[in-house]
């Protein structure tokens, strides 16, 4: 089956890029999804990238997809301390079932 | 307020007793999950239910029974409680099942149930 893999954590100076990467090994994967869990808190669609695209913008988010490593990322500019959160990468199996990556943990530093 | 709600927000029980967690939402959707969530944030899909019949089942123990009376509730019973269960229980929904990101058909998230079993 899927596996979605992502590095466990990220720290970056308030103001600076982050990047936060993500592969998964599944090539018919459709849709790609990515995901911020505040603590406590349920989880919060960013954004989303369809396989037959290579690259999406919104706002200070840019998500890159390189379709032939299987690789996916998020960047964040400017980067914020209320970005500090768990991202999760998420990616749309051939059953349509979202399979989560384990979370990368973002710590922004003032 | 629209949203998905959970309740309990925190359940701590025995080993062995049995438990439910209620989830309701009221955004009008078809489609509601459960996932769970362990203590390394490892985020897997449960169960999924369609306008109250039950289309993904995960390779989950039968010790966990959802039930959905209607379509904007689904339940999770749990049964003989073990020290494995303890996690973060999510329920989401979507309106449209086996879809893609269609404009509004992202899955919603519960603010979730962390379940401690002792």
């Amino acid at each position: 089956g899927e596996d979605v893999e992502q590095s466990l954590f990220l720290s970056v100076r308030e103001g600076d890029s982050s990047v936060i990467n993500c592969t998964y090994t599944d090539s018919s994967s459709t849709y790609l999804y990515w995901y911020k869990q505040e603590p406590g808190a349920g989880l919060q669609l960013l954004t989303y990238i369809f396989s037959n695209m290579d690259m999406k913008q919104d706002q200070r988010l840019t998500v890159l997809l390189n379709k032939k490593d299987k690789h996916l990322s998020l960047r964040i500019a400017d980067t914020q301390t209320g970005d500090s959160a768990i991202y999760f990468c998420a990616v749309m199996d051939s059953s349509y079932k979202l399979i989560f990556g384990s979370g990368t943990r973002l710590l922004v530093r003032p | 307020d629209t949203a998905v709600s959970q309740t309990p927000k925190y359940l701590v029980t025995q080993m062995g007793n049995d438990k439910s967690i209620k989830c309701e939402q009221n955004l009008g959707h078809d489609t509601m999950y459960w996932y769970k969530q362990d203590s390394k944030k490892f985020l897997k899909i449960m169960f999924s239910y369609n306008n109250k019949e039950l289309i993904i089942n995960e390779t989950v123990p039968n010790r966990f029974s959802p039930k959905s009376p209607d379509k904007a509730h689904l339940n999770l019973h749990i049964n003989s409680l073990e020290l494995g269960d303890s996690a973060v229980y999510f329920c989401a929904s979507s309106q449209v099942v086996l879809a893609g990101p269609y404009p509004g058909n992202e899955q919603f998230f519960g603010p979730g149930t962390r379940l401690t079993v002792l």
